[in-house]
């Protein structure tokens, strides 16, 4: 049975950084074409993809938010770590971690699984 | 940045309808990578179809996806209650993974 859930603080100052923990069980991130995928929804807002990690290591971010992001991982702990520099209001959102198999030889592919997400308010 | 555009932005129908729900990439996409998510408000987004019109597991039958290019159509056969959520498409071929806005489907 394949679980994820995020964790990490739920309010934040700007200019804070943030750190957040997808701890995940039913699956290995040493097993090829196994990827963790980090997303957020702003509230009453669209989805947005965030970063992804891979079973080789390999990472992917957003353009538009790279500088900010950093994705690793603890295969012994079966975690996916995000963290995303210089938080602001407009960053507040429920934060999602989902899994990804690689669909074919592009090397991308869905989210097949999803944790419940975690909100994080950024205010002073 | 590919942008998808998804219409209506709601949609009010009843139990038993068949639902027609549009997503229109901003240029050409490969359906091998259009996906299609659903989601209950207070819940984390389920996976319903990807490459366009191949179901995810569990996924029922009356849900069916077609399309190419710039033009792709979720259709739900015959709505049930629990289908009453907010759909939205997903273009992943490439870094520049996007979503679509979003379309609500209420109870008329």
């Amino acid at each position: 049975q394949v679980t994820l859930k995020e964790s990490g603080p739920a309010l934040v100052k700007p200019t804070q950084t943030v750190t957040l923990t997808c701890t995940f069980s039913g699956f290995s991130l040493t097993t090829s074409e196994m990827c963790v995928s980090w997303l957020r929804q702003p509230p009453g807002k669209a989805l947005e993809w965030l970063a992804r990690i891979d079973w080789d290591d390999e990472k992917h971010y957003r353009t538009s938010l790279r500088t900010r992001l950093t994705i690793s991982k603890d295969t012994f702990k079966n975690q996916v770590v995000l963290t995303m520099t210089n938080m602001d209001p407009v960053d507040t959102a429920t934060y999602f971690c989902a899994r990804v198999i690689t669909q074919d030889a592009s090397g991308w592919g869905t989210a097949d699984f999803w944790g419940p997400g975690t909100l994080v308010t950024v205010s002073s | 940045e590919i942008v998808l555009t998804q219409s209506p932005g709601t949609l009010s129908l009843s139990p038993g309808e068949r639902a027609t729900l549009s997503c229109r990439p901003s240029q050409s996409v490969s359906s091998s990578y259009l996906a299609w998510y659903q989601q209950i408000p207070g819940q984390a987004p389920r996976l319903l179809m990807y490459a366009t019109s191949v179901r995810a597991t569990g996924i029922p039958d009356r849900f069916s996806g077609t399309g190419s290019g710039t033009d792709f159509t979720l259709t739900i056969s015959r709505l049930e209650p629990e289908d009453f959520a907010v759909y939205y498409c997903q273009h992943y071929g490439s870094s520049a993974i996007t979503f679509g806005q979003g379309t609500r489907l209420e109870i008329k």
